[in-house]
């Protein structure tokens, strides 16, 4: 079964308003949980590392203000996109791991969102 | 320069066909290496990793090359449920489990 899931699998907003993606570690308390986004016939780029309970790291180039991240328990992380625009418009992904910092990440099935 | 770099296809083969993808990464000091699936519109799904000694799973092989700063990966006896998008990617030694991520080769495999 599943290990991971992601709410909505796909949203279409218009431009101005926020969005929140839900990702749930379904069968272990993930201590880490990544974001990625991926735009069309691109690679998954690496947007931020959620840990619970403490702020997330966010890569270069990533606007922390722009896209909130609440890790709030050891199942659930949370992506805003805030007043999204059509550039925002991407594949979001979310991935957890158990534990140790080299443990398999394992990936939820994303997030289409379309900023008109 | 891309981090990881492969040749974006689409490779179309017959079923049956061999094919190999290859994959270069910059960074030397790059820690543990994979490969992924991903199907149209769907997650990445682990493959397989990729060992120095070079490691089989069925009909796919995969190697690395660490000198070269190469990853190889041979599908033997197409099967039309190969056709997908691999990708390679290497796990950094810094910054905790970050992977990057190749923008993937695209397999299309036909009757």
């Amino acid at each position: 079964g599943a290990v991971v899931s992601q709410h909505p699998s796909r949203v279409i907003c218009k431009s101005g308003t926020s969005v929140k993606i839900e990702c749930r570690s379904l069968d272990f308390q993930a201590t880490t949980m990544f974001w990625y986004r991926q735009f069309p016939k691109q690679s998954l780029m690496l947007m931020a590392t959620s840990n619970e309970g403490s702020k997330a790291t966010y890569e270069q180039g990533v606007e922390k203000d722009k896209f909130l991240i609440n890790h709030a328990s050891l199942t659930l992380s949370t992506l805003t996109v805030t007043s999204a625009h059509p550039e925002d418009s991407s594949f979001y992904i979310c991935s957890v791991v158990r534990g140790l910092v080299t443990d398999t990440q394992y990936f939820g099935p994303g997030t289409r969102l379309t900023v008109l | 320069r891309k981090e990881v770099e492969q040749d974006p296809g689409p490779f179309n083969v017959p079923e049956g066909a061999t094919v190999a993808f290859n994959c270069t990464y910059s960074n030397s000091a790059s820690q543990s290496f994979f490969w992924y699936r991903q199907d149209c519109r769907k997650e990445p799904k682990l493959l397989m990793s990729v060992y120095s000694s070079g490691n089989e799973d069925g009909r796919f092989t995969a190697q690395l090359n660490r000198a070269s700063q190469y990853i190889s990966l041979l599908i033997r006896d197409s099967k039309l449920s190969d056709s997908a998008t691999y990708l390679c990617v290497v796990r950094k030694i810094s910054g905790y489990n970050k992977l990057i991520f190749g923008a993937g080769t695209r397999l299309a495999v036909h009757p």
